[in-house]
């Protein structure tokens, strides 16, 4: 079983309409992240979080908010989706104690299209 | 503002060739240095680290990472490639006085029989 699981793995959706990626795992690490990838961009941060009390913003967070509900669990809400979000979003987690010089691990990714 | 370039977007390699991936970043100081792979249908995963000592930096599956300080890059190198290396390739960069990791935008390596 993967150690980060993404739910869904894809989804088609309308613009306007309320989308929640959801990310669980079970590797104990308290940091969590999101990340956006486009082609040609890479991967981009939108929200991530350190320990349950603890959100912050990425470089591109407009057009999303998180929750934390548990050390294990981290979602990222498109409250109104539009087109231009349309990419593959991969959560991570990594070891606390490193800062960012710590390794990323990544789930599967969700891929979301937005018509 | 801080950045890292992949200047290769698209590699198309035939197997045995030797492959070398460039990597630049615009930040000063001390820098943490990662490759990480992503292959078909896969999640990302970390093919090697740079954060100090040994400028040559040895990863799995027979990868290794020059860090040149004085060129800003961090080139990955393989000497003899594999259709099994088929990927994207992400360089990621962290330091410089900034508290974040930065991806470059990828390198799409596609390795022919």
């Amino acid at each position: 079983d993967a150690d980060v699981t993404q739910t869904p793995r894809n989804r088609i959706t309308k613009t306007g309409k309320r989308i929640m990626l959801e990310c669980s795992q079970t590797k104990g690490h308290d940091r969590m992240y999101w990340y956006r990838q486009d082609p040609g961009l890479g991967l981009r941060l939108i929200y991530y979080s350190f320990d349950v009390k603890d959100i912050n913003k990425g470089e591109i967070s407009d057009g999303y908010s998180v929750s934390r509900q548990a050390q294990a669990k981290f979602s990222l809400s498109l409250e109104s989706a539009i087109p231009n979000q349309t990419a593959l979003y991969f959560c991570a987690t990594s070891v606390p104690g490193q800062g960012w010089a710590g390794e990323l691990f990544f789930g599967e990714g969700s891929r979301l299209t937005v018509l | 503002a801080q950045s890292v370039s992949q200047h290769n977007h698209h590699v198309i390699l035939s197997e045995a060739a030797s492959l070398e991936l460039g990597c630049n970043y615009s930040y000063g100081g001390t820098v943490n240095l990662f490759w990480y792979v992503q292959y078909p249908g896969q999640h990302l995963q970390l093919l090697l680290k740079y954060f100090s000592g040994d400028p040559l930096v040895k990863g799995i599956k027979g990868f290794e990472a020059e860090f040149i300080k004085s060129k800003f890059s961090f080139n990955l190198r393989k000497p003899s490639v594999q259709w099994s290396d088929t990927a994207e390739y992400f360089c990621a960069v962290n330091g410089g006085g900034y508290n974040k990791l930065i991806f470059g935008a990828g390198t799409r390596l596609a390795v022919h029989p």
